[in-house]
């Protein structure tokens, strides 16, 4: 069954505090995404990934850092996290086309 | 760079209705893709169609390339269709996606 999977699903930090989101998926996908959602933004791409230590800064990457040492598994980490990162992250994988798989999400709250 | 305009806004229907919910692309696209998600939801592929016309259930998705657009077509609508239509653009390169803003609908009794 394909699936990606997102840890945790619900977060609450103190501004400074350092956060770390995980995303797994089983499916072999080469790309894997991260994104924010906000009210009204829509979802805005953070990183990409293409495979293992293959990264690309997407639309909004200040503030944040990614890693991906095995292909299944991408994270998303947080450096002193600020109130405004208050959001929703999902992230998503493909294989060789344009067709994603999101994962539950993650609801981080930052005080 | 690309934009993605997604119509209408928001909809709504009485049970039984149908909806054609459209998007169209400012660039030539590799891609289109069509989620559905439910409030505090994740997004739920509807379908994958990046061209010609796809169908699944009361569900048919139609992409014209040449045109730029794409839409969704829900036929007898039903209360359980309520929620958020994204259509997200692939485009030349980079296998980055773009995102339409979405349209809300909801289906009443």
């Amino acid at each position: 069954d394909m699936k990606v999977t997102q840890m945790p699903r619900y977060l609450i930090k103190r501004m400074g505090e350092n956060v770390l989101l995980e995303c797994g998926q089983d499916m072999s996908h080469e790309t894997m995404y991260w994104y924010r959602q906000d009210p009204g933004l829509g979802l805005q791409l953070i990183y990409i990934s293409y495979d293992v230590d293959s990264n690309s800064e997407g639309d909004i990457p200040k503030g944040y850092r990614v890693s991906r040492k095995k292909r299944e598994h991408f994270s998303l980490i947080l450096d002193s996290a600020k109130t405004n990162q208050t959001s929703v992250y999902f992230c998503a994988s493909s294989w060789t086309s344009y067709e994603q798989y999101f994962g539950p999400g993650t609801r981080l709250t930052v005080l | 760079g690309q934009q993605v305009q997604q119509s209408p806004t928001s909809l709504v229907l009485q049970e039984g209705e149908n909806a054609e919910l459209q998007c169209n692309f400012s660039t030539s696209l590799n891609s289109m893709q069509w989620f559905y998600q439910r409030p505090g939801g994740s997004l739920i592929s509807v379908f994958y169609n990046p061209s010609g016309t796809k169908q699944s259930g009361r569900l048919t998705s139609t992409t014209v390339i040449k045109e730029r657009r794409s839409s969704l077509h829900i036929s007898s609508s039903q209360i359980t269709d309520s929620g958020t239509y994204l259509c997200a653009m692939g485009g030349t390169g980079g296998y980055k996606v773009v995102f339409g803003s979405g349209t809300r609908l909801l289906v009443s009794p």
